[in-house]
């Protein structure tokens, strides 16, 4: 997998947007960006991934610049719910789906009342 | 929703016995992955199973071996059992680039 490299840490506060940056200067044309996180005492959560384009989904955003060396997980109204550890990672991805993931040391998102 | 499953839970055992960890993927997904996180530490990869054949290896030490089977589900055995192994276990099953973790085993040595 590509290096990633993120924040060890942010806080926010509940009910406000939080941005989680991630540099990946060396990615190449064909790496997929996807972000997992996992909550205290959980397995792993996929949250989302994108190739070129901003992607929504139901959990998050993510915006790629257009360079594509870097993107930001948009968490548009933070909850309690939502601290957790944030990885971004960027698979080898194979004809047959994705090998392991790489997880470094990811962002511990904290999220204050 | 169907999500991942693992048993057992919790297993507690002593130094240089053996455990076997299984792993019941989604329905309908094909590869299934194993991963290791010891205290304090990130997710490590150990293994991974693409229709039933191996498809991906990591970290995994030689006392460990896995295997997946004909209803996909997978097992993870884990021979002369040392100290250092005490973690949690993670299973992830998968039917294209996005991995579905389970709950995780919770695997202590004493």
């Amino acid at each position: 997998d590509a290096k990633t490299t993120q924040p060890n840490s942010m806080e926010s506060n509940e009910e406000e947007p939080v941005h989680l940056p991630c540099n990946h200067s060396t990615i190449s044309g064909t790496d997929y960006i996807h972000w997992y996180r996992q909550l205290p005492s959980q397995g792993p959560e996929y949250v989302i991934h994108g190739l070129t384009s901003n992607v929504n989904n139901r959990m998050a955003s993510l915006a790629i610049a257009e360079d594509r060396k870097s993107s930001t997980l948009i968490l548009h109204r933070a909850t309690l719910r939502d601290a957790a550890v944030y990885y971004c990672i960027l698979p080898f991805l194979s004809g047959g789906g994705a090998d392991g993931l790489t997880f470094g040391k990811g962002t511990h998102l904290i999220i204050q009342p | 929703a169907a999500g991942v499953i693992q048993s057992p839970r919790h297993l507690i055992k002593e130094k240089r016995e053996t455990a076997t960890l299984k792993c019941y993927p989604i329905p309908r997904h094909d590869t299934v992955y194993w991963y290791q996180q010891g205290p304090g530490q990130d997710p490590q990869f150990l293994i991974s199973f693409y229709e039933k054949m191996q498809s991906d290896k990591g970290s995994i030490p030689d006392r460990f071996s896995a295997q997946q089977f004909s209803d996909y589900h997978s097992e993870l055995n884990m021979s002369s059992l040392e100290l250092g192994d005490s973690a949690l276990y993670f299973c992830a099953s998968s039917d294209s680039y996005e991995q579905y973790f389970g709950p995780g085993t919770r695997l202590t040595v004493t």
